[in-house]
């Protein structure tokens, strides 16, 4: 079983919608990352979460750190969000990070 | 503008034969590290540098070397390439700090080993 599992691991979603992907984590840490990739390979750190919850646009993310879940929210989703979404854990008392395999996501106009 | 340069962005190459991928980045950050991203096991890590002249091991750093002599710099260093090194690699870096630091990456290397 991975370390840091997502899901879905694929979603379609029309124009407008709200989208919602999770990520179950089983060993303790530190942080928790967002990532998006975009077709063409360029990673960009969404967010960084070490409790709570943290908004940036349209984008929210939240981490429970007792059920060792956090989920990524996209408000009014547009085609421009279509990417890969990693979810990445830090562990306790390192720098070394564990990736999750990705969420595929496309918007549909 | 802040950024981690990668240099190839691609590269093909034959097996035995060495190579280096180098990384840059210009915002001095103390920590480094180099990822592989291969279809279906998401991105691993191979090895990572908490500062100059301290390297340690990631999760997958068989095959691969690398050297922090300078602070901006991390390179890749492939002794002999096989096949099963051919990936998509990312280098990234951020500060030291374990609360706060968000990752900043470059823009991939796609190396395929013949």
């Amino acid at each position: 079983k991975n370390e840091v599992e997502q899901s879905p691991q694929n979603l379609t979603a029309q124009e407008g919608e709200f989208i919602t992907i999770n990520c179950s984590y089983s060993v303790g840490i530190s942080a928790l990352h967002w990532l998006q990739q975009h077709p063409g390979g360029g990673i960009v750190s969404l967010f960084m979460l070490s409790s709570g919850k943290k908004k940036h646009g349209r984008l929210i993310a939240t981490i429970n750190i007792q059920e060792k879940h956090s989920s990524l929210h996209i408000t009014a989703s547009h085609p421009r969000d279509s990417a890969v979404y990693i979810c990445a854990v830090k562990g306790g008392a390192t720098n070394k990070l564990i990736f999750g395999t990705g969420t595929l996501l496309a918007v549909q106009p | 503008e802040a950024q981690v340069t990668q240099n190839p962005r691609y590269l093909i190459t034959v097996t035995g034969k060495k190579l280096t991928v180098t990384c840059s980045q210009n915002m001095n950050h103390e920590y480094m590290s180099w990822y592989r991203q291969d279809p279906g096991l998401g991105l691993r890590q191979i090895y990572y540098s908490m500062n100059v002249e301290v390297t340690d091991k990631g999760d997958v750093p068989e095959g691969y070397k690398v050297s922090r002599k300078e602070k901006r710099n991390f390179p890749l260093i492939l002794e002999s390439p096989s096949p099963n090194q051919t990936s998509l690699y990312f280098c990234a870096s951020s500060r030291r700090d374990f609360k706060t630091n968000e990752q900043f990456f470059g823009p991939g290397t796609r190396l395929t080993v013949l």
